[in-house]
């Protein structure tokens, strides 16, 4: 079974830039979430998606967005891109409720 | 605010050895407490633990949660190189929708 699956590995972008990043969960999965994780803030939840419905939001400001398509592919857009939104952005997928999460290898942003 | 906190920051053994990390947790409507082991990139997952399952066990790896404590512990036994790696414990709790609450994680060194 292929597991999550996120594109681009890598990306470089300027400041004021916007960028979209993509995931494809795992079979089955439909809720898909987004995370940010950075050497001194550690992992922190972005959103969470469940059949195209935002069902969660984390503390982060509105430059920061996502959706999620019929077949529970998702996209996460960041906008106006700051040096500090420089990081790892890991995207997970789970099949149920009480089950557990399951990572991507994330797409490592780079703003310069 | 939730906190979930995880001791030690780093550790560093020698192959054979037995090792012992922590987590403990400050949540509101505690729903389980997750381990991953993060290599490179994507955090892969090890244990689920909630109320109903609260001790897990695979081959050297096993994991216990303590509710009264408000903690939990992944032990490592006969380690061996290819275990090093970052632990995260993450906790999923009510008010945080579904997302999960990270800890900064413990850096495991295993030396030949």
């Amino acid at each position: 079974k292929a597991g999550v699956t996120q594109t681009p590995r890598y990306l470089i972008k300027t400041r004021g830039q916007q960028v979209t990043l993509s995931c494809s969960p795992i079979s089955g999965h439909r809720s898909v979430s987004w995370y940010q994780q950075t050497p001194g803030q550690g992992l922190q939840f972005l959103f969470e998606y469940f059949s195209e419905t935002q069902r969660n939001k984390g503390n982060f400001p509105g430059r920061f967005s996502g959706r999620q398509f019929s077949n529970s592919r998702s996209e996460m857009n960041v906008s106006t891109l700051e040096l500090g939104d420089s990081a790892l952005y890991l995207c997970a997928s789970k099949r149920v409720i009480n089950s557990p999460l399951h990572f991507g290898n994330g797409t490592r942003l780079t703003v310069t | 605010e939730d906190k979930v906190v995880q001791s030690p920051l780093s550790l560093v053994v020698h192959e054979g050895d037995t090792v012992t990390l922590n987590c403990s947790y400050e949540v509101t409507n505690f729903r389980s407490l997750l381990w991953y082991k993060q290599e490179k990139k994507a955090p892969t997952f090890l244990f689920m633990l909630t109320s109903s399952g609260i001790e897990k066990k695979s081959g050297r790896l096993s994991s216990i949660l303590d509710k009264k404590e408000l903690s939990s512990i992944l032990n490592i036994t006969a380690t061996q190189t290819g275990d090093s790696a970052i632990y995260l414990c993450a906790v999923e709790a009510g008010n945080s929708g579904y997302a999960l609450n990270f800890g900064k994680g413990t850096s495991l060194l295993v030396t030949p």
